[in-house]
C-alpha cells in the first residue's frame, strides 16, 4: 500500500538555503495533506497542512504547495536552519479519522 | 504547551503475552488514535476513536487489538496475545477536531516482543 510516497530517503542542505521535500500520492480521493515533523526519540509534531480547494499555504519560513493533477505536494523551508534537521513525513486523508502517511525524508541542515 | 503522555517509554514481552500500552491524551480532546512504526517502515495507521467507540480502524488492527477509554482521561492500547511482528514504536495521537488537522502525538512506546 504506497498511497504516499516520499522518493528521496533523505536531503543534505547547508544552513540559509531552501529545503524542498517532495511527496507523491496516488489516491485522487485525498482531501487533507499535512506534514509532520519527528525528532529522534520523539512522536511526530504537525507543522503545515493543505487542503485540496488550495495549492499553497504558507506559515513563517514553512511553505507547502499542492499540484493537483501531478499528485504531488512539496514542502519548502527558507531559509533552513540546523534545527530544521529531523525526519519529515508527509501524510493525507480522505476519510476524516484516518491519516496515511510517507516513508519520511531524513534532512539534514549543515553549517 | 498541553502534550500527549504515554507510558511505559519502552516495554519488552514474550511472544503471547498481553500487553497494555497506555496514553493520557490532551485533556479537552476528544478524538484519539493509536499509530505504530515499524522499525524503518512509515507510521501506519491503527485505530481512531471517538465518542466512546471506534470510528475508524485499519486491517492491522485485527481481533488481537483492542482500545478502552477506562475513564476520563486515559486512552488504552491492548494486544492480547503478543506476535513477534507486533515488535514497533506505539504512538498515541489526539486532536479537538475531526479533521486530523494538528495531530498531537505522544512520544511513542517502543515494544519489543521476543
Amino acid at each position: 500500500d504506497q498511497q504516499v510516497k516520499q522518493n528521496s530517503p533523505s536531503l543534505s542542505v547547508q544552513e540559509g538555503r531552501i529545503s524542498i521535500l517532495n511527496c507523491d500520492y496516488t489516491n485522487s480521493m485525498f482531501d487533507y495533506f499535512l506534514w509532520y515533523k519527528k525528532y529522534p526519540a520523539e512522536g511526530p509534531t504537525f507543522l503545515i497542512s493543505i487542503s485540496s480547494i488550495k495549492d499553497k499555504n504558507e506559515d513563517g519560513r514553512f511553505t507547502v504547495f499542492l499540484n493537483k493533477s501531478a499528485k504531488h505536494l512539496s514542502l519548502h523551508i527558507v531559509p533552513s536552519q540546523p534545527g530544521d534537521s529531523a525526519v519529515y513525513f508527509c501524510a493525507a486523508s480522505a476519510i476524516p479519522d484516518k491519516l496515511i502517511f510517507g516513508t519520511g525524508t531524513r534532512l539534514q541542515v549543515f553549517p | 504547551e498541553p502534550e500527549v503522555t504515554q507510558t511505559p517509554s519502552h516495554q519488552v514481552t514474550q511472544m503471547g503475552q498481553e500487553v497494555i500500552l497506555r496514553c493520557v491524551p490532551i485533556s479537552n480532546h476528544l478524538y484519539f488514535y493509536w499509530y505504530r512504526q515499524i522499525l524503518g517502515q512509515k507510521v501506519e495507521f491503527l485505530v481512531s476513536f471517538y465518542n466512546n467507540e471506534i470510528s475508524e480502524k485499519s486491517e492491522i488492527f485485527d481481533d488481537q487489538f483492542s482500545v478502552e477509554r477506562p475513564d476520563g482521561s486515559n486512552f488504552t492500547l491492548k494486544i492480547r496475545s503478543t506476535k513477534l511482528e507486533d515488535s514497533a514504536m506505539y504512538f498515541c495521537a489526539s486532536s479537538g477536531g475531526r479533521n486530523n488537522e494538528k495531530l498531537f502525538f505522544g512520544s511513542g512506546t517502543q515494544l519489543s516482543v521476543l
